[in-house]
């Protein structure tokens, strides 16, 4: 399987806190993207950061990128209830194809 | 704009049943594509379009079966049920110059007994 894989599987955190979540993917990239899913929803995306780029913000995301490590982080400030969801990692390589990791589950408490 | 519609929402097949899950999309987009979701595996890549009359394979087709007649629609037809194709089944559709950037449906929910 090509599938990345995303750490950690589940995350729980308080309103308030930040929240890192980490991506790791096995071949070259074009991108990298970001996708959060609401339980029971499809997939909105996020945050789409390009192979020669290193860090991107988008209001309270922030994503990380090295490709030297194949892994990618996605940071999420000042968390909230809203934010809970399932996030998902997808690399696009060289081919018409995204590749998904695994997910982590993130669950933000009051 | 409707955005990336699938139909049905629910489906209960009985082993050996065919099939179709509809996908459309109204946003002029050249990709579409249908995943597979199942629980701790993240999404699977089943077929994919870059284009009305052009299909491809992704990660795991075997027992689908798709075709793309027109820009807007993307039919998933499952052959021959197998209790492993229950699952979760989302279509997603991007511009081709968009970086694969995604719209996904809403999902159909499969069960083969």
């Amino acid at each position: 399987s090509q599938q990345g894989e995303e750490d950690p599987q589940a995350l729980s955190i308080q309103e308030g806190e930040n929240a890192t979540m980490n991506c790791s993917y096995k071949t070259s990239i074009n991108n990298l993207q970001w996708y959060r899913q609401n339980s029971g929803r499809g997939l909105v995306h996020l945050i789409l950061i390009r192979s020669n780029e290193r860090e991107k913000h988008s209001g309270r995301l922030r994503v990380t990128l090295d490709t030297s490590k194949k892994s990618s982080s996605l940071l999420i400030t000042a968390s909230r209830a809203a934010d809970t969801a399932s996030y998902f990692c997808a690399s696009a390589g060289t081919a018409s194809k995204l590749t998904f990791g695994t997910g982590t589950r993130l669950q933000v408490t009051l | 704009n409707a955005g990336v519609t699938q139909t049905p929402k629910f489906q209960v097949l009985k082993t050996g049943q065919s099939m179709t899950l509809q996908c459309a999309q109204d946003m002029n987009h050249e990709y579409m594509s249908w995943y597979r979701q199942d629980p701790g595996m993240g999404l699977r890549l089943i077929h994919y379009s870059v284009g009305a009359g052009i299909t491809d394979q992704g990660e795991v087709p075997n027992g689908y079966n798709v075709s793309r007649s027109t820009t807007e629609d993307f039919p998933l037809r499952l052959l021959s049920a197998a209790p492993s194709q229950t699952s979760v089944y989302f279509c997603a559709s991007s511009y081709l110059g968009s970086d694969l950037a995604q719209y996904f449906g809403p999902g159909t929910r499969l069960l083969v007994l």
